[in-house]
């Protein structure tokens, strides 16, 4: 199993311009979630997803478009980069439920100029 | 999902226990306690999770108190590997909210 696979790892963007982050688990999670964290602070949540069709607005959702239309893909798209989007971001997936324990890819390390 | 309290930042000498403890005064009945380290810049990693019984891996141990609004997560003998942010997490169904965690040192 790969696990959680994040695309691209690294990315430079102008303001303004539009990205894709990729997101793919092999384990047939119905959960699967994106965060950013930035310097000194914890993981904050931007956009979640409990199956396919469905998604919802995490803590920090402005900015952020997501899409759920197979339980493998949770991708993420910022349609106009703003520098304050620079960011790591981490996408994480897990069986739905209390008891599931979620499983983080590698991050995407985002810098928006 | 409830909101869960943990200092900042710690000191643990290597070969010592490390307790790192949370509090989560506002958990509901059937939420479950979990813990989470991430090391360096790297993702996430999932120590153990509890809802009321203490729990014991390989990794860790997770003692929860009996009314649950508080719990530890006990490294038996800390190395310099344990360095790391630690997260407490408390997980209802859907929302995961992260707080700031503790960063964890190890001092040799």
């Amino acid at each position: 199993n790969a696990g959680v696979t994040q695309t691209p790892k690294f990315q430079v963007l102008k303001t303004g311009q539009s990205m894709t982050l990729q997101c793919a688990q092999d384990m047939n999670h119905e959960y699967m979630s994106w965060y950013r964290q930035d310097p000194g602070m914890g993981l904050r949540l931007i956009h979640y997803s409990v199956g396919a069709g469905i998604t919802d607005q995490g803590e920090v959702p402005n900015g952020y478009n997501v899409s759920r239309s197979t339980t493998e893909d949770f991708p993420l798209r910022l349609l106009s980069a703003a520098p304050s989007q620079t960011s790591v971001y981490f996408c994480a997936s897990s069986y739905q439920g209390k008891r599931g324990e979620l499983f983080f890819g590698e991050g995407s390390r985002l810098t928006v100029l | 999902d409830a909101k869960t309290t943990q200092p900042p930042s710690m000191d643990c000498a290597e070969g010592r226990a490390a307790n790192l403890p949370c509090n989560h005064s506002t958990i509901s009945g059937n939420e479950y306690v979990y813990w989470y380290r991430q090391i360096h810049s790297q993702g996430p990693q999932y120590i153990i999770h509890g809802l009321k019984n203490n729990e014991t891996n390989e990794m860790a141990s997770l003692i929860i108190t009996e009314d649950r609004k508080s719990s530890t997560l006990i490294l038996p003998h800390a190395t310099l590997r344990d360095t790391a942010v630690y997260y407490c997490i408390v997980r209802g169904d859907d929302k995961i909210i992260f707080g700031k965690g503790t960063r964890l040192h190890i001092l040799p």
